[in-house]
C-alpha cells in the first residue's frame, strides 16, 4: 500500500531560525513528490514538484531534496517569519497504467513561527 | 486567489438538508477533482472529472453527489449528511494529457453538519 510519513508532526520555532522537515515515502512506481503549503483554512499551495531525476529544487527561502533511493525527502526553511506557520504536506504521486498518476498525501508537518 | 474559486467557504447545515458546494476554474484546466480534508487525516481524493467524464469515485457514499456541467465548473450536491461528514472540502484542477504536474487547489468550503 503507498503511503507518505512525515516528521515531525508538530513544530515550533523562533522567527529568523532553520527547520527542515522530513517526508518517508513508499509509493511505487515513483512519478514525483511534491510539497505543498497550507494556510488555516486555505487550501494547499505548491511549493516545489521533483521528479525522479531531480535532487534539489529551490523556491526562495524553500530548498527541497529528494533521494530516490532511501525515497526520502526534506524540506529546508531558511530564516523563517511569521508567515511561514502553516501546515506542510508532502505528495507522492505514482505512474499509473494509462499514462494516470495517483496522488499520496502525508499528514503535514504543523509549522508555527514565533517572535 | 489561486484561479480556482469555491463557495460557499463556510457552511452549516443539518442532517435533513441539501446543500450545494460549488468550483469554478479559470486556469483553463481540463481536470476537475474533490477531495475531503479531516482533522489530522490525509487528504482523501473523493471524485475525479477529466474531460468532463467522471473517471474514479472513490467509494464515496451517496449521500454525495458530484456533477461536472463543463470543463470549468464542478459541483459537490450534499443530502442527508452525518456529523462526521464536518470537514474541510477541497476543490482542484489540472491541465492532463499534457505532462503537466501541478494541481490548482481552491480555498475550500467548511463543511460542519449539526
Amino acid at each position: 500500500k503507498n503511503q507518505v510519513e512525515q516528521s515531525p508532526q508538530s513544530l515550533i520555532i523562533l522567527e529568523g531560525k532553520n527547520c527542515t522537515l522530513q517526508c518517508n515515502y513508499t509509493v511505487s512506481p515513483f512519478s514525483n513528490l511534491r510539497w505543498y503549503k497550507q494556510d488555516t483554512g486555505r487550501g494547499p499551495v505548491s511549493l516545489t514538484i521533483m521528479t525522479f531525476s531531480e535532487n534539489t529544487k529551490s523556491n526562495g527561502r524553500y530548498t527541497a531534496t529528494l533521494d530516490a533511493d532511501t525515497k526520502q525527502s526534506s524540506l529546508h526553511i531558511t530564516a523563517s517569519q511569521l508567515s511561514d506557520s502553516a501546515s506542510y504536506i508532502c505528495v507522492v504521486s505514482d505512474r499509473v497504467t494509462g499514462g494516470g498518476n495517483k496522488l499520496t498525501f502525508g499528514t503535514g508537518t504543523q509549522l508555527k513561527v514565533e517572535l | 486567489e489561486t484561479g480556482v474559486t469555491q463557495t460557499p467557504r463556510h457552511l452549516v447545515m443539518g442532517m435533513t438538508n441539501k446543500k450545494s458546494l460549488k468550483c469554478e476554474q479559470h486556469l483553463g484546466h481540463n481536470a476537475m477533482y474533490w477531495y475531503k480534508q479531516s482533522a489530522k487525516k490525509p487528504l482523501e481524493l473523493m471524485f475525479v472529472y477529466s474531460l468532463e467524464e467522471r473517471v474514479e469515485n472513490n467509494s464515496v457514499p451517496s449521500r454525495f453527489s458530484p456533477e461536472c456541467p463543463n470543463s470549468s465548473h464542478l459541483f459537490l450536491h450534499l443530502h442527508t449528511l452525518q456529523p462526521e461528514d464536518s470537514a474541510l472540502y477541497l476543490c482542484a484542477s489540472r491541465q492532463v494529457l499534457t505532462g503537466s504536474y501541478g494541481y490548482t487547489f481552491g480555498s475550500g468550503t467548511r463543511l460542519t453538519v449539526v
